[in-house]
């Protein structure tokens, strides 16, 4: 069974300073990787879908990564904002299923 | 293009009523997913269709929760009867294309369900 973890569960930065969050799943086979970002009350935003044979994915200040072989993926973002406030997930896909990590809760202060 | 639709967004019921959500996927999404997504943790997989036939439901509590989707578009996922270790975000998705490799996922905004 697939188990996706993410570390920290919760991040405070100022406003200007890069963001880094980790992803760690156990099972190296998997399909692809997606990052979403959650508002509160709200639904999931796809943020990038890296595939299994891809090293990394990049949109605007947003970079993916994936090592496939140590089960783990990094989302960075550049110069954080107060609006990139949210809960952040990773997802892995393995056979038709995405196994979700539990989410780390950044809070950008202006 | 449209998004995923949910209705309604919010719901309060006591316990041992029943409830309905009802999802409307992207247009032309043979696959849509429900979650239920307890507070403080990811999404988890209830039940998973692929135009009208089900793909995956090993993860959905049987005895009282039922899903379907009629003529492969619409979804309703049922409760009944409620408990309240079932309050949650029930969340809808939908994907497509079919091939294996592309099974980018879109979601609804998410039903909040709240049993007392």
């Amino acid at each position: 069974k697939q188990e996706v973890t993410q570390i920290p569960a919760a991040l405070s930065v100022p406003e200007g300073e890069n963001l880094v969050l980790n992803c760690s799943f156990t099972d190296s086979a998997i399909y692809n990787l997606q990052w979403f970002r959650q508002d509160p009350g709200k639904g999931l935003t796809s943020l990038l879908l890296i595939q299994s044979s891809q090293r990394e994915q990049t949109s605007g200040r947003l970079n993916a990564s994936l090592d496939k072989s140590s089960g783990r993926s990094t989302l960075y973002i550049a110069a954080s904002q107060p609006g990139d406030s949210a809960t952040y997930l990773c997802a892995v896909r393995g056979d038709y299923k995405l196994s979700f990590g539990a989410g780390t809760t950044v809070t950008v202060r202006a | 293009e449209a998004g995923v639709a949910q209705s309604p967004r919010y719901k309060i019921i006591e316990k041992r009523q029943s409830v309905a959500f009802w999802c409307n996927p992207i247009s032309g999404h043979a696959t849509l997913y429900w979650y239920q997504q307890i507070l403080g943790q990811g999404p988890k997989l209830l039940i998973q269709f692929q135009n009208n036939g089900v793909v995956d439901d090993s993860q959905l509590p049987k005895d009282r929760f039922s899903a379907e989707r009629l003529k492969g578009v619409d979804s309703t996922l049922k409760i009944q009867p409620a408990k309240l270790e079932d309050s949650a975000v029930y969340l809808c998705a939908s994907s497509s294309p079919t091939g294996r490799l592309s099974y980018e996922q879109y979601f609804g905004p998410g039903t909040r369900l709240t049993v007392t």
